[in-house]
C-alpha cells in the first residue's frame, strides 16, 4: 500500500543538538500525526495537525502541517537521552463518511551520542 | 484514565493455526482500529470498526478478520497462520469515526511470533 516518504531514515546526533525530519507525499492529506516509538512499545502520540499551515509546538517539539496539504515537518530542539527512538509520521485522509486508516511513513531512527 | 489495552502482549503460534487478539479501547472511545508492523512493511493499517461495524479494511488477505462489540472493545483474528504473519499487531482507538479533531492513540502492541 502507499507510504509515506519519511526522511532521514535514521540521524546521529550529539546531545543538545536541534534535530528535523520531514514527510512528503504525491497525495494529499487532511490531518498529520507525528508519533514517537520505543523498542517494544506502541507509537506514542506526539503532535496532531489538522489544519494546512499549521504550526503545533509540544515542549521542545514543533511540529507544522505543510500548505499544500502533501508534508508535514518535526523539529526537536535542544535533544536529550530520553529523545532516542523513532519516530513516525502518519497521515489520514477524510472520504465518503469517515476517515481512512492512518498511512505511515517509514520512521527516522534518532540515536544521540553522549 | 486508562489508555488503550492490548492482550495478550506477547505469543508464539504454529504454522497453520489461529490467533485471536483482544483490544480494549481508552474509556468513551467508539472506534478501534488495527494495524500490523514488520520491520519490511512497516506500519500497515489492517481495518477500522465503528458502532460494531467495519468501516475501512486496508489490503489484507481474507484470513485477518475483526469484529467489536457493543462496549467497544474488538477483536481480531488471523487464521491459518503464515511465519510472514509474525509482526507486532498494534491497536488504536479514537473517539469517532473521523474528522478534524479527532486523535488516534495507540496500545502497546501484541507481540505474535508464528514458528
Amino acid at each position: 500500500g502507499q507510504q509515506l516518504n519519511q526522511s532521514p531514515q535514521s540521524m546521529f546526533i550529539q546531545e543538545g543538538e536541534d534535530v528535523s525530519m520531514n514527510c512528503t507525499s504525491s497525495s494529499i492529506f487532511n490531518t498529520w500525526l507525528w508519533y514517537k516509538q520505543d523498542p517494544g512499545e506502541g507509537p506514542v502520540l506526539l503532535i496532531a495537525l489538522y489544519k494546512a499551515g499549521e504550526l503545533t509546538s509540544n515542549g521542545r517539539l514543533t511540529a507544522q502541517f505543510g500548505i499544500t496539504r502533501k508534508d508535514s515537518f518535526l523539529n526537536i530542539s535542544a535533544s536529550i537521552p530520553s529523545d532516542v527512538g523513532i519516530y513516525f509520521c502518519a497521515g489520514q485522509k477524510f472520504s465518503g463518511g469517515g476517515a481512512d486508516g492512518l498511512t505511515f511513513g517509514k520512521g527516522t531512527h534518532l540515536i544521540i551520542q553522549p | 484514565k486508562a489508555g488503550v489495552t492490548q492482550t495478550p502482549r506477547y505469543l508464539i503460534k504454529t504454522r497453520g493455526q489461529q490467533v485471536t487478539l483482544s483490544c480494549s479501547p481508552i474509556s468513551g472511545h467508539r472506534s478501534v482500529s488495527w494495524y500490523q508492523q514488520t520491520p519490511g512493511q512497516g506500519l500497515q493499517f489492517l481495518f477500522e470498526y465503528f458502532s460494531e461495524t467495519q468501516r475501512n479494511k486496508g489490503n489484507f488477505p481474507g484470513r485477518f478478520s475483526g469484529r467489536q462489540f457493543s462496549n467497544s472493545r474488538s477483536e481480531m483474528n488471523v487464521s491459518t497462520l503464515e511465519l510472514g504473519d509474525s509482526a507486532l499487531y498494534l491497536c488504536a482507538s479514537s473517539l469517532s469515526a473521523g474528522g478534524s479533531g479527532n486523535t488516534i492513540y495507540f496500545g502497546e502492541g501484541s507481540w505474535l511470533t508464528v514458528v
